[in-house]
């Protein structure tokens, strides 16, 4: 069974300040893809990151950095440098086969993320 | 292709009442989903289609509801004698190969009153 963990549901940290957001995953699979999303108030979901199990190495886009590590099971997301316009509420998801080819996403619950300037 | 379309944005429905969704997927993209989110909660799949093959429902996907994929293209969602429960945002994914990346449309946010 598949299985995500977001254990902050709420986070706020004032402009400027980093903050990682935590994610931990249970998969039996060896094959395996991990998301993040970021869901602003307007309500779309916008894809993030996308990271396949055999790729374990970090990644940094601008303010944003992933931590991928398969021996804790974890996939932490930071946010260096942290503005207003990064409030919302952030998922992490899981895809693996499910046996029907479908790669269905499996989401944590989120965490809401406050900035506050 | 602007990504995702659905229709309507919102839709405040009586209980009882019959309501459909549709979704127009990135045209080039085969493979099409259905999550449904609750307030508080992350989106929880609801079903897939592979072109026009409807090749997996979630348990979630209660006998009042049904999906459609014409023709693989756009698809349509639809929820017989509505509950109050129903109510939540309605969303359609779409993408091309395994792994890669899901282009979610805006949702329908259904309302039951």
């Amino acid at each position: 069974a598949q299985k995500v963990t977001q254990a902050q549901t709420e986070i706020s940290v004032v402009e400027k300040e980093d903050v990682t957001l935590d994610c931990v995953y249970e998969t039996r699979d060896t094959t395996y893809y991990l998301f993040w999303y970021k869901q602003p108030p307007s309500g779309e979901l916008v894809f993030l990151i996308r990271r396949n199990s055999f790729d374990e190495q970090n990644e940094i886009s601008g303010r944003y950095s992933w931590n991928f590590q398969k021996s804790t099971s974890s996939f932490n997301f930071t946010i260096t440098a942290s503005q207003v316009v990064d409030s919302a509420v952030y998922f992490c998801a899981l895809s693996e086969d499910s046996g029907a080819g479908s790669y269905q996403l499996t989401f944590g619950k989120g965490t809401k993320l406050s900035v506050i300037p | 292709d602007t990504g995702v379309s659905q229709d309507p944005r919102h839709k405040i429905t009586k209980r009882g009442q019959n309501v459909t969704f549709r979704c127009d997927p990135i045209s080039e993209h085969n493979r099409l989903y259905w999550y449904r989110q609750t307030l508080g909660q992350g989106p929880e799949f609801l079903t897939y289609f592979q072109n026009e093959a409807q090749l997996e429902k979630s348990r979630l996907l209660s006998d009042r509801f049904s999906a459609e994929r014409p023709k693989g293209s756009f698809s349509t969602l639809e929820i017989q004698r509505t509950e109050q429960g129903d109510s939540a945002m309605y969303l359609c994914a779409s993408r091309g190969l395994p792994g890669d990346g899901y282009t979610f449309g805006s949702g329908t946010r259904l309302t039951v009153v």
